[in-house]
């Protein structure tokens, strides 16, 4: 079974410019979430979809985020303009639905992005 | 808010020995799960091992287990046997188990992570 995948794995940009990452989950995973680490911090929670839907964006930083999950499938995480203090690993993650007869449904990360702006 | 916190940046241990990694978490909650996730270099965050609050016994998986004390709010990992492969960053993290009827969220908590180094 193919585990979470992200694209790209490494991307530089200059400040002011877009950047568009994208997570495909692990096939017939529900849920999907985008966390970010900033070096030398920790590893932050931006968002949580299930399905389609955006169950919980608590930590999108500013409406310069916007992510989307058309179709409930993939889904992309776009910085525009990008800031300097935008770089960092995003990691991308999915899980079973909640209700799959278990009582906690694992979280399954990506490789991540490894954003730099200049 | 719950917070997670890894107070050991980094830690070296010797091939074949046993080195333990410190976590500490504050949380209202009584019931909620804690992790220990690993991430060797350049490679996925992999699930290492998971603490429900209400079970007393510390949980154990190989050559990993966990020292949890509720009390304390502390949630140590013990790697016995250190293998070369168990080089990679560790993150410890919280998850609150409360749930309601519109879903509620999974998101984890993490703390900063510690990088360990396994010397041959």
């Amino acid at each position: 079974e193919a585990g979470v995948t992200q694209f790209p794995s490494h991307s530089v940009i200059e400040k002011g410019q877009t950047v568009t990452l994208r997570c495909d989950p692990i096939s017939g995973h529900d849920n999907l979430y985008w966390y970010r680490r900033v070096m030398g911090k920790e590893i932050k929670f931006l968002l949580h979809f299930v399905k389609e839907s955006k169950q919980d964006e608590s930590g999108m930083p500013n409406n310069r985020f916007l992510a989307e999950r058309t179709g409930g499938t993939y889904s992309t995480l776009k910085v525009q303009p990008a800031e300097l203090e935008d770089s960092g690993v995003y990691f991308c993650a999915s899980s079973q639905e909640r209700w799959a007869g278990v009582s906690y449904n694992e979280q399954f990360f990506g490789p991540g992005t490894r954003l730099t702006v200049l | 808010a719950q917070t997670v916190t890894q107070s050991q940046p980094e830690m070296s241990v010797q091939e074949a020995e046993t080195v333990t990694l410190s976590c500490t978490y504050d949380t209202s909650e009584s019931d909620y799960y804690l992790f220990w996730y690993k991430q060797p270099p350049s490679r996925q965050m992999i699930l290492v091992i998971r603490q429900e609050a209400y079970k007393q016994q510390n949980a154990t998986e190989n050559r990993f287990s966990v020292n949890f004390q509720k009390a304390a709010k502390s949630f140590s990992l013990k790697i016995s046997d250190s293998q070369l492969g168990d080089a990679a960053m560790y993150f410890c993290a919280y998850k609150s188990s409360e749930w309601n009827s519109q879903g509620g969220s999974e998101k984890l908590v993490f703390g900063k992570g510690m990088k360990l180094t396994v010397n041959p």
